[in-house]
């Protein structure tokens, strides 16, 4: 499976919007990406997920360029609650489904 | 999405030990579920995938003996963690797959061995 990378950790301010990159160089043709959230002592929650271009949902976006070696979450007007921990995953279809969890990116958001 | 509930939410146990931590898909039957550990300030790590009605498959460098795990229903996987030491001490967390390629996990299990 593509490795991923993304920053350890971003800082923000309420109201701003926050985009968190995440580069998978290896990416394969049957290869999706999938973000999730995760805030202490809980389990992930799936964010978004999507294959190329770009993604829409009722709490984020996800952009995807023509290459797929790289993506980006955007989170619009973030808010003290959006403080977690951002994992970006590559899940490759017919692999069972496991997903590879990567450092992920400690996002910060103050007032 | 599929509801996932796990018992209990946290433990806490002496060492040399055995501890049964359940993972139950409420509304969703799930011949598959992942179990998961992650330590703190860690990432998750995969360490086996529990396939109902057969064994379970373990990853790489996880003991099978250790960490038993029994999937007899579609909607009930146990981990066991058997003699546990302090080292066993993390965040347990199972996840179900639902018709898509969406995981939903469930709240976690929180293992202290003494």
């Amino acid at each position: 499976l593509a490795k991923t990378t993304q920053p350890i950790s971003m800082d923000s301010y309420e109201g701003q919007e926050v985009n968190i990159t995440c580069s998978h160089n290896n990416i394969a043709t049957n290869d999706y990406i999938t973000w999730y959230q995760q805030f202490p002592s809980q389990g992930p929650r799936f964010i978004i997920q999507g294959y190329k271009t770009k993604v829409t949902n009722e709490v984020a976006s996800l952009f995807i360029p023509a290459d797929r070696k790289s993506s980006t979450l955007s989170l619009p007007r973030v808010s003290l609650s959006d403080t977690a921990v951002y994992y970006c995953l590559v899940v490759r279809t017919g692999g069972g489904n496991k997903l590879t969890f990567g450092t992920g990116t400690q996002l910060k958001v103050e007032l | 999405g599929a509801v996932v509930s796990q018992h209990p939410s946290w433990v806490i146990c002496k060492s040399g030990t055995s501890v049964k931590i359940e993972c139950r898909s409420l509304d969703f039957q799930a011949t598959t579920m992942f179990w998961y550990r992650q330590f703190p300030k860690k990432s998750l790590m995969l360490m086996a995938t529990s396939n109902e009605g057969s064994k379970a498959t373990y990853e790489q460098g996880v003991e099978k003996d250790k960490f038993l795990i029994n999937h007899a229903s579609l909607t009930l996987s146990t981990l066991t963690v058997t003699s546990a030491h302090p080292e066993d001490s993390s965040f347990y967390i199972c996840s179900v797959i639902s018709g898509s390629y969406e995981q939903f996990f469930g709240p976690g299990t929180r293992l202290t061995v003494l």
